[in-house]
C-alpha cells in the first residue's frame, strides 16, 4: 500500500517570491513521484517527475523537486512565481509493476499581486 | 505528442438515464488507460484500471455495474455511466499509459468530463 500527504491545502503567497509545496510519501516498494498541476476545469499536466537517478529534479515552467529518500518527501520548489501560476498542485506516486497512481489531496497555490 | 482527449467534455442528462465517455490516446497507443474521479476542491480517486481486450480491474468500492468500462482498442476506452443519478455528478478524468519504454510509467491526462445529473 502506498499513501502521498500533501502539507499544505493552500499556500498563498506574493508574486516573484519563492514557493515550496510539501509532499510526503509512504511505500512498502520503490515508487516513482510525480507533480502534477491542474487549472480549473481541465485536466492533469505533468510538471515533473523522479524515475531514478539524480535526485533533484527539473520541470517545465520552472519547477523544480528533490526527492529525499530517509525523510520519504518529494517538494516542490520554484524560485520565483507569476500569478499564472495560481492552480491545483498534485503530488502522486506510482507503483512501478502495477503503473496506478496515488495522489494527494492537493495543494491550492494562489499568487497574488 | 502524446495527446489524450476526452468526449464530451460537459455533459448534461436527466437521472436514469446512461451517459458514455470516451477517452482517445491520439497519436500513441495505450494498453492501460485509467478512470479517476474527481469531487470538488478533492483529490483524484482511481475508480478503474483498464486493460485493452480484457475487463476493467475496479477499485474497492466502486460498483462495477454502475460504471461499465470498455477497452476495446489500443487508443480507445469509454466509461459508460448507467442509471445516472445526481450523486454521480462529477469530473472523470481518463489517463493512458504508453507503451513506449522510455515514457512507460508515465500516464498522459485527458482534459477531463464534466457530468451534472439533474
Amino acid at each position: 500500500a502506498q499513501s502521498v500527504t500533501q502539507l499544505d491545502s493552500q499556500v498563498p503567497v506574493f508574486e516573484e517570491a519563492p514557493v515550496e509545496l510539501r509532499c510526503n510519501y509512504s511505500s512498502s516498494v520503490s515508487v516513482y513521484l510525480f507533480w502534477y498541476v491542474q487549472y480549473p476545469n481541465q485536466g492533469l499536466q505533468l510538471l515533473l517527475k523522479y524515475l531514478s537517478g539524480s535526485t533533484l529534479v527539473k520541470g517545465i515552467n520552472g519547477f523544480e523537486a528533490e526527492f529525499n529518500k530517509s525523510q520519504t518527501s518529494f517538494h516542490l520548489r520554484k524560485p520565483s512565481v507569476h500569478i499564472s501560476d495560481t492552480a491545483e498542485y498534485f503530488c502522486a506516486v506510482s507503483d512501478p509493476s502495477a503503473g496506478k497512481s496515488t495522489f494527494g489531496d492537493g495543494t491550492t497555490l494562489t499568487v497574488k499581486p | 505528442g502524446a495527446v489524450v482527449s476526452q468526449h464530451p467534455s460537459r455533459v448534461i442528462c436527466k437521472s436514469g438515464t446512461s451517459v458514455k465517455i470516451e477517452c482517445r490516446s491520439l497519436d500513441f497507443q495505450a494498453t492501460t488507460m485509467f478512470w479517476y474521479r474527481q469531487f470538488p476542491k478533492k483529490s483524484l480517486m482511481l475508480m478503474a484500471t483498464s486493460n485493452e481486450g480484457s475487463k476493467a480491474t475496479y477499485e474497492q468500492g466502486v460498483e462495477k455495474d454502475k460504471f461499465l468500462i470498455n477497452h476495446a482498442s489500443l487508443t480507445l476506452s469509454t466509461l459508460t455511466v448507467t442509471s445516472a443519478h445526481p450523486e454521480d455528478s462529477s469530473f472523470y478524468i481518463c489517463s493512458a499509459r504508453t507503451m513506449m519504454a522510455t515514457r512507460y510509467n508515465e500516464q498522459f491526462f485527458g482534459p477531463g468530463t464534466r457530468l451534472t445529473v439533474l
